[in-house]
């Protein structure tokens, strides 16, 4: 089944605790990418692959960090958590960046206290 | 500032009826268009997409109409059913830059 999977889907964690939320497709997408939504924000785009070991800035980079080592996976690195990055995270992939629709994974529900 | 709008938070029709979600841009560079649907406790689907070059786009019930002199799309479901109860995000891309712009969502009940 084509799929984009990720994970943990629920974590709580405490300010400054470094965390990674992980995410895998295996539908050979050169396209990846990781967005947050807020209440009265929608979805806003944190970082984008367009393939292995090329990652570039969304709209909402500050406090994450990204990784695209091999081409199924693209993880989400939070390196010192803060309160305001409680929110839900969402990682999704396509065929191809721009012009594609993309394929979104479960959602992860992060909480920082 | 706010790029791709989504000025009714929420909509509610009968079912049977016409809904209709708006979406207004403000990046004339935008050249592609989508609109997705999300469930509760899901990631959102893709549902329906717009090129740039056209004006309509047609999906079974869906029906997505782009007016780019007032930089505005809209979202047409023709008939509504309950299962068409979800929240709708219209989002714009360039596709030189790879980057998806998102609007803030409508929330849509279809009552029975």
């Amino acid at each position: 089944e084509a799929q984009v999977t990720q994970n943990p889907r629920y974590l709580i964690t405490v300010t400054g605790k470094k965390l990674t939320v992980t995410c895998s497709q295996n539908m050979n997408h050169e396209y990846m990418s990781w967005y947050r939504q807020d209440p009265g924000l929608g979805l806003r785009q944190i970082y984008y692959s367009m393939n292995v070991e090329v990652t570039d800035k969304g709209d909402v980079p500050e406090g994450y960090k990204v990784s695209r080592k091999e081409k199924r996976n693209f993880p989400l690195i939070l390196e010192s958590p803060s309160p305001n990055q409680t929110s839900l995270y969402f990682c999704a992939s396509s065929i191809d960046g721009g012009r594609y629709e993309q394929y979104f994974g479960p959602g992860t529900r992060l909480t920082v206290t | 500032d706010q790029q791709v709008k989504q000025n009714s938070p929420s909509l509610s029709v009968q079912e049977g009826r016409i809904s209709i979600l708006n979406c207004d841009y403000t990046n004339s560079m935008f050249d592609y268009f989508l609109w997705y649907k999300k469930y509760p406790a899901e990631g959102p689907t893709f549902l329906i997409s717009i090129s740039s070059i056209k004006d309509k786009n047609e999906d079974g019930r869906f029906t997505v109409f782009l007016n780019k002199s007032a930089k505005h799309l809209s979202l047409h479901i023709v008939p509504s059913q309950p299962g068409d109860s979800a929240v709708y995000f219209c989002a714009a891309s360039d596709s030189g830059t790879y980057k998806y712009i998102f609007g803030t969502g409508t929330r849509l009940k279809v009552l029975a």
